[in-house]
């Protein structure tokens, strides 16, 4: 089955270490996003790549950064974790980022900063 | 702005019984509106979207939703609840294709 991969699901990083988090897709769509989702709060948009253009959210910290080197994966890497940034983090890909594209989401990865 | 109001951030039914889960909209232009559901420690997965063609709307596991734009709402329902669908609840409006705006959620409980 077509699907988006999130590895790994449980992320365990030191305040201030660089941690990367990783996006695959077989769906061969052309837009990936990566949100941030706190404990009982709506998924927040970071940013989200057109092919290879990237678009960031104005209200994304600098700390958060991604690469996305082919069709099919995206990292997020944030240079130094604060214990605010423990959260679950999705990703997911349209399409063609057309109006009514469907988004479809990986299974996320819960990151805890100690 | 675009946006949604999830009214009810938790909805307790008993199983078998209807479930109703309101979202009502705030849109400039003509709304894409989407439901997810999110298990607990798993990604969303689309239950349906509405994106102006039928007002009524129907997804997987029996919910549908209608659009009315009188009301500026996109409710969703199921007829009768089951155990499976407990789980958390996510109104998202999409103004451009590329930006999706969550609703806060609403937490489903069934009763047995």
């Amino acid at each position: 089955d077509a699907m988006v991969i999130q590895n790994p699901r449980y992320q365990v990083t030191q305040f201030g270490k660089p941690v990367t988090l990783s996006c695959s897709q077989t769906l061969n769509h052309n837009v990936m996003y990566w949100y941030q989702q706190k404990s009982s709060q709506a998924p927040k948009l970071l940013f989200h790549y057109y092919d290879k253009d990237f678009n960031n959210e104005a209200d994304t910290p600098d700390n958060f950064q991604s690469r996305r080197p082919n069709t099919s994966f995206c990292f997020l890497d944030i240079r130094s974790p604060g214990l605010g940034d423990a959260a679950m983090y999705l990703c997911a890909t349209s399409r063609a980022g057309s109006l009514g594209d469907t988004q479809y989401f990986g299974p996320g990865t819960r990151l805890t900063v100690l | 702005a675009q946006s949604v109001t999830q009214l009810g951030s938790h909805v307790s039914v008993s199983e078998g019984a209807l479930v109703l889960l309101r979202c009502n909209y705030s849109s400039s232009v003509p709304p894409y509106l989407f439901w997810y559901v999110q298990y607990p420690n798993q990604g969303l997965q689309l239950l349906l979207k509405y994106t102006s063609a039928a007002t009524l709307v129907k997804g997987i596991n029996g919910f549908e939703a209608e659009f009315k734009k009188s009301e500026t709402s996109f409710h969703l329902t199921k007829p009768s609840a089951h155990m499976s669908d407990a789980a958390e609840y996510f109104c998202a409006v999409s103004p451009t294709g590329n930006q999706f705006y969550f609703g806060t959620g609403t937490s489903l409980t069934v009763i047995p």
